[in-house]
């Protein structure tokens, strides 16, 4: 199973800050994912990211999410003005391409306040 | 689009007790059907996969679970659950038509097993 890890493990921040996480994928992937996960609520998914563009997007991902691939390897997702609503887990996932299967890191919980 | 269902929020079990989880899928078109399992402050991780072939698949730590195509389901079974087994069950699928194959999530099932 491919490792996928993600940093930070937690981020505090303020409203209306600007927040990247972080997602490190161990072996080498060409699809990417970001999922988030409200308290209590189902895993959503965000975006997709594939040859270095996004490839699909949910209606959460607006104007204030962003993704890129800067250097290769990390693969990060920003998130420009925070609110609220925004506090919740963010998981990245890669896909096997060879399996066909997504496999997911220990997720970022960002809470904002 | 498709969408995943859990029937049960929370299953308060007895160790040794069987385990059924349900999960049904609303799509018409062929699907990749997924189990993931969330431990107590632990990441999801893949318990098991269906794509094709042989409809009763098994996975890890004793899992099983049955694609039944004409129930649009995908139920999750253990014979005799252990207390290590306390965690989130979600039930996940994607669309086998190629693309980039986004994975939806049910809202997933509590299990608590007691000792």
């Amino acid at each position: 199973e491919p490792e996928v890890t993600q940093t930070p493990s937690h981020q505090v921040t303020q409203m209306g800050q600007e927040v990247i996480l972080r997602c490190v994928p161990i072996s080498n992937h060409l699809y990417f994912y970001w999922y988030r996960q409200i308290l209590g609520q189902k895993v959503e998914f965000l975006v997709s990211f594939y040859n270095n563009e996004i490839s699909e997007k949910s209606e959460i991902f607006d104007d204030q999410f962003s993704v890129e691939r800067p250097d290769g390897s990390n693969f990060t997702l920003k998130i420009r003005s925070t609110k609220l609503e925004d506090s919740a887990m963010y998981f990245c996932a890669v896909r096997d391409s060879l399996w066909d299967t997504q496999y997911f890191g220990p997720g970022t919980r960002l809470t904002v306040l | 689009a498709q969408s995943v269902s859990q029937h049960n929020h929370h299953v308060i079990l007895s160790e040794a007790a069987s385990l059924e989880l349900g999960c049904n899928y609303s799509y018409g078109g062929t699907v990749n059907l997924f189990w993931y399992v969330q431990y107590p402050g632990q990441h999801l991780q893949l318990l098991l996969k269906y794509f094709s072939g042989d409809p009763l698949v098994k996975g890890i730590k004793g899992f099983e679970a049955e694609f039944i195509k004409s129930k649009f389901s995908f139920n999750l079974r253990k014979p005799s659950v252990q207390w290590s087994d306390t965690a989130e069950y979600f039930c996940a699928v994607t669309l086998n038509s190629g693309g980039y194959q986004k994975v939806t999530f049910g809202t997933g099932t509590k299990l608590q097993v007691i000792p």
